[in-house]
């Protein structure tokens, strides 16, 4: 069964920039949440969607965004890129909302490097 | 305020040489916590749910337990392909996980 996808592996932008990133989750998995992990930190929680719902959002500034498709794909989307923002974006899926003993599977993540 | 305090940073251990890993949460409800291997380049790749004090879960050469404030992972003679960082998380709420910073184990043949 495939895992949780993520596209593209690797992205070099320049600050200002915007970018697009991209989950697939594992089918039949309708939560996505995306994490942010700096080299030498755990994740930091982003965002978690449920049913294409926001329920829950992390410390972020307004310039990150994200949104999932009715087949629960999700996009989550970065304006105005500064250096700080160099870091590996990790998606992860989940059966439902996240109550219970669900655990959240992660996908590879998606390099992304400000210059 | 770190909710989530993982130690050591890091552990060098021989081939057979077993140990433990700490994990420790301030978090006032817990609805879980959950052991993570995050391998280089690699995505958390899960291990371990825990939900009540003194719940034990076994995997292979590891083994988690939780207290009321803690939670180990013991590992048991490892091996060289027991190395990779071990992450530890908890939930509060409905939808987020709180990481700690890991301990990245290494184990020499």
């Amino acid at each position: 069964d495939a895992g949780v996808t993520q596209s593209p592996t690797h992205l070099i932008k320049t600050r200002g920039q915007h970018v697009t990133l991209r989950c697939s989750p594992i089918s039949g998995h309708k939560s996505v949440s995306w994490y942010q992990q700096v080299l030498g930190q755990g994740p930091q929680f982003i965002f978690q969607y449920y049913e294409k719902e926001e329920r829950g959002r992390g410390n972020f500034p307004d310039r990150f965004s994200a949104r999932q498709f009715p087949n629960y794909s999700s996009e989550l989307n970065v304006n105005a890129l500064l250096l700080g923002d160099s870091a590996l974006y990790l998606c992860a899926s989940s059966l439902g909302g996240g109550q219970g003993r669900q655990p959240q599977h992660f996908g590879d993540g998606t390099r992304l490097s400000i210059l | 305020e770190d909710q989530v305090t993982q130690s050591p940073e890091a552990l060098r251990l021989q081939e057979g040489e077993s140990s433990s890993l700490n994990c420790s949460y301030t978090v006032s409800g817990l609805r879980g916590l959950f052991w993570y291997r995050q391998d280089p380049g690699k995505g958390p790749e899960f291990l371990f749910t825990l939900y009540s004090a003194g719940e034990e879960k076994e995997k292979e050469r590891l083994k988690a337990t939780l207290t009321k404030k803690e939670s180990f992972l013991h590992i048991t003679a490892p091996k060289p392909e027991d190395s990779a960082t071990y992450l530890c998380a908890v939930r509060e709420d409905d939808y987020k996980l709180s990481f700690g910073a890991g301990t990245t184990v290494t184990v020499r043949a």
